[in-house]
């Protein structure tokens, strides 16, 4: 199976802060990946697809880059609304895997 | 807009097998080019795909679970099915139904959720 790592696994931030998330895949996967955003109590919810396609509705503030072996999920100007976990996920080989979370709390 | 909603018991005895459903908004499942299927999240595991069926009853499952999962769908009812048999506290989660889209692989759908817990 596909080992999907994010790093950090937490990170501290505030309102205004630019946030980068990386994921890094066992083995290259081109551009298939993903990224979600989940809240407590709440399933996750599709931001990013094909590495850098914004899902319909996701602000503009999200964004996603990467090939191959490293991917990232940059939120250019964090919201108050934006303090969650943040899960990528590789689309390139069955069965699907997803990174371990990454967690955005307030500072 | 497409809808799911997992339905099923919350509390299954060890050994016993876990069954929920996913009943699907949009008109029709056979009219969808797209997979339905199942994913799981526990505190030890992170989030963990279970398996998909097509609407022709094609499965895929994780070989991790194989030989216990079975995912079915019924057309004529708009739902799709897990069956999770000889369970164990490890299996304890948060059951999401969900759509894995054809073109990019992704999971674009998800229910709220349903927890389950294995205990006797």
């Amino acid at each position: 199976d596909i080992q999907m790592t994010q790093s950090p696994s937490s990170v501290s931030a505030s309102v205004g802060d630019r946030v980068t998330i990386t994921c890094r895949a066992s083995q290259g996967i081109s551009r298939w990946s993903a990224w979600y955003q989940q809240k407590p109590g709440k399933a996750p919810k599709l931001l990013i697809y094909a590495a850098s396609s914004l899902q319909s509705g996701v602000p503009s503030r999200f964004s996603g880059s990467g090939t191959g072996t490293d991917f990232t999920l940059t939120i250019s100007s964090l919201q108050a609304d934006d303090f969650a976990t943040y899960y990528c996920q590789q689309a390139n080989t069955f069965p699907w895997t997803f990174g371990q979370g990454t967690r955005v709390e307030m500072k | 807009q497409l809808q799911l909603q997992e339905s099923g018991p919350g509390l299954v005895k060890p050994s016993e097998t876990l069954s929920l459903t996913c009943s699907v908004s949009i008109d029709s499942i056979s009219g969808s080019n797209d997979y339905w299927g199942w994913i799981r999240q526990s505190p030890g595991k992170g989030l963990e795909w279970i398996g998909s069926v097509y609407y022709n009853g094609n499965t895929y499952y994780n070989q991790s679970l194989k030989s216990r999962v079975t995912i079915s769908v019924d057309t004529s009812k708009n739902q799709f099915s897990l069956k999770l048999s000889s369970v164990t506290a490890a299996d304890t989660a948060m059951y999401y139904c969900t759509r894995r889209l054809t073109s990019s692989g992704v999971f674009d759908c998800w229910g709220q959720g349903a927890l389950v817990t294995v205990s006797s």
